[in-house]
């Protein structure tokens, strides 16, 4: 089945600096790839999400992209704010009935004022 | 306007007593999902329906069982909980199975 690599596990940054994070995934049939961002104690929200036909998709200060031949997409936070403090994660599925989705392990972002 | 709702938000259960997790949903969404959720960890499938058709995971314990007697309404239920499983459970919706997934608000099980 499907397995999804995460990094870094946990992300400091100073606010207004910029933060990445990575994902590699095994399968090569996986073509959504979307990312969750969860408060403590709240629920995971979608905060943008990428399929295998597009490299590249950006939402104000948050992008993704996406290497098919490689296996990886990353998450981009510029100008991060302390509101973007929060656990992370990215998540990979094929799409086939059910939609499952396999996570990564999370990253923990604390944005620093 | 909540679109998937779950109930109750924190249940405590002792040690073997069965107990029962409601979600139920607004947007007429076709798959939903229960998830179970440790402390720093990514939400674990347990399971999910795709209308009516029941998906187990392989390594879901016989202990959780789910009903979803309509489109709207899913149960999950732990027929005799052990101390592992205290957790937080989600439940998620999709319309279809390449769009996004909403998640509820969860509900935290403890078990004394």
């Amino acid at each position: 089945g499907e397995n999804v690599e995460q990094h870094p596990s946990t992300l400091s940054v100073q606010e207004g600096d910029s933060a990445v994070i990575k994902c590699t995934y095994s399968d090569s049939a996986s073509n959504y790839f979307p990312w969750y961002k969860q408060e403590l104690g709240k629920r995971p929200q979608l905060i943008i999400d990428i399929r295998s036909n597009v490299g590249e998709k950006k939402d104000q200060r948050i992008a993704v992209t996406l290497n098919k031949t490689a296996k990886h997409f990353s998450l981009h936070i510029t100008e991060t704010q302390p509101e973007d403090s929060a656990v992370y994660f990215c998540a990979a599925s094929t799409g086939a009935a059910g939609n499952k989705l396999t996570f990564g392990g999370g990253t923990r972002v604390l944005v620093k004022p | 306007d909540a679109m998937v709702i779950q109930n109750p938000r924190y249940q405590v259960t002792q040690f073997g007593k069965p107990v029962t997790l409601s979600c139920s949903q607004t947007l007429n969404h076709n798959v939903m999902y229960w998830y179970q959720q440790k402390s720093s960890q990514a939400p674990k499938l347990l399971f999910h329906y795709y209308d009516k058709d029941f998906n187990n995971e392989a390594d879901t314990p016989d202990n959780f069982q789910s009903r979803r007697p309509n489109t709207s309404f899913c149960f999950l239920d732990i027929r005799s909980p052990g101390l592992g499983d205290a957790a937080m459970y989600l439940c998620a919706t999709s319309r279809d199975p390449v769009n996004e997934q909403f998640f509820g608000p969860g509900t935290r099980l403890t078990v004394l």
